[in-house]
């Protein structure tokens, strides 16, 4: 199906452990974003990339990773989770000039 | 930072009310931009307005920008039960105007 898909769905893990959530888009769109969205500050924006090997920070990168290697897909990983983790995950994705369009996001517990 | 602030943080009203919400913003943009999130899902894009432009509309949905009081305003037409979401104005981030920065959203609640 065309469109932007996140995967898991949900998610709990442990604290101390990696986890990687997904993000795969069939548009071709130039740029891809996450952001982790919690109550009381909104979405944030994590890491974002604005073409295959070019990925930047945002407002809240500590203790994320992300690659770019195909211009579909941009993993984000959570290299030793940790309870503040605990969170609503969305990948985006746009071209330029033009509004973002969201996955339907990862809801990560961390325990 | 750069980020937009929606207004009010919730509002309630009658199914076939208008509802209008604002969002107010501190330096210069070059577009503006509103969502909707309905609950449990991911946000999905309504309206891009411009710099250069003073009112969108789009179906049930008028978008103003007034860029000399830095505000825009979003007002939703004869409103129904399945409006009933949050609403969230985005606005680039300094920059890099590809990046946007979410305000905290308008919960809006539509009564049958």
């Amino acid at each position: 199906d065309a469109g932007i898909t996140q995967s898991p769905r949900y998610k709990i893990t442990e604290t101390g452990r990696q986890v990687t959530l997904m993000c795969h888009q069939t548009w071709s769109h130039s740029y891809m974003f996450w952001y982790r969205q919690d109550l009381g500050h909104g979405l944030r924006l994590i890491y974002y990339s604005a073409a295959a090997d070019i990925t930047d920070k945002g407002e809240v990168p500590d203790g994320y990773v992300v690659s770019r290697s195909k211009t579909e897909n941009f993993p984000l990983t959570l290299e030793s989770a940790t309870r503040s983790q605990t969170s609503v995950y969305f990948c985006a994705s746009s071209d330029t000039g033009w509004g973002y369009t969201f996955g339907s996001g990862t809801r990560l517990t961390v325990v | 930072s750069q980020q937009g602030e929606e207004d009010p943080q919730a509002l309630s009203i009658q199914e076939g009310e208008n509802a209008t919400m604002n969002c107010s913003y501190k330096t210069s943009i070059n577009n503006l931009q509103w969502y909707r999130q309905n609950s449990g899902r991911g946000l999905v894009h309504l309206i891009l307005i411009r710099s250069n432009e003073r009112e969108k509309h789009s179906g049930r949905l008028r978008v103003t920008l007034d860029t000399s009081k830095k505000s825009s305003s979003l007002l939703i037409t004869a409103s129904r039960a399945a409006d009933t979401a949050s609403y969230f104005c985005a606005i680039p981030s300094q920059g890099g105007s590809e990046k946007l920065v979410f305000g905290k959203g308008t919960k809006l609640t539509v009564n049958p």
